[in-house]
């Protein structure tokens, strides 16, 4: 059975960076990407950018260029997404879904809430 | 940057038929956008259902169907029930990058 299993509820202050994980099972880890998608409280789904777990290739959203950093331990079959200088517009939903070629995307994990508060 | 548009709202009453559509900034939607759709419920995660156009999970309802329209990708929900009630999001592939549209709330009513 394939998942997806993210890391617990953040809560942090302004100006801190955190760093969320992903842990996939149950499938070949390294033949697919690990999109992070944002949902602010309320709003639709924001697709942040992708990552690679073969060679940590990663693709990013010009919306989060350089707000965000993606990385990957396929040793473990964990991918990570990184925030620095948190703001409390960046309080959200971040989940994690596992990526075919084209894009195509099937699996979810379950979502980490990230809360920015001062 | 590349905008991704779907209708804000559509009501449709139990056992009827509706199309969310999916349209893009850029043009015309081909296969080559590889259209996706998910269904998100409140305090959920998104669910896939359709990939590449058309193709459907092992867990798509047969209700559920994705085509090209008019330039638009869009989902057709056929003999809708009351647990369809929920928002639907379309993904575009253009190319290193990905967009989701703002999403369609479907009432069933």
């Amino acid at each position: 059975e394939v998942q997806l299993l993210q890391s617990g509820a953040e809560v942090k202050k302004p100006g801190e960076s955190l760093k969320i994980s992903c842990k996939g099972s149950g499938y070949s880890f390294t033949n697919y990407w690990i999109a992070w998608v944002r949902q602010r409280p309320g709003k639709g789904l924001e697709w942040m950018g992708v990552i690679f777990h073969s060679d940590s290739h990663a693709r990013y959203s010009p919306s989060f260029q350089g707000q965000v950093t993606m990385s990957a331990d396929k040793s473990i079959r964990t991918a990570y997404l990184q925030l620095n200088s948190l703001k409390a517009s960046d309080t959200a939903m971040y989940y994690c879904a596992r990526t075919g070629d084209g894009g195509d995307i099937d699996y979810w994990g379950q979502g980490t809430l990230v809360t920015v508060s001062s | 940057q590349t905008v991704v548009t779907q209708e804000p709202s559509l009501t449709v009453s139990p056992g009827g038929t509706v199309t969310l559509t999916c349209a893009s900034s850029a043009g015309a939607v081909t296969s080559g956008y590889y259209p996706n759709w998910f269904q998100q419920k409140p305090g959920q995660a998104p669910r896939s259902l359709i990939y590449s156009t058309s193709n459907k999970h092992s867990w798509t309802p047969a209700r559920f169907s994705g085509s090209l329209l008019g330039g638009k990708a869009a989902l057709t929900l056929s003999g809708v029930q009351p647990e369809d009630e929920a928002e639907y999001y379309c993904l575009l592939y253009f190319g290193n990058i990905q967009v989701f549209g703002g999403g369609t709330r479907l009432t069933v009513l």
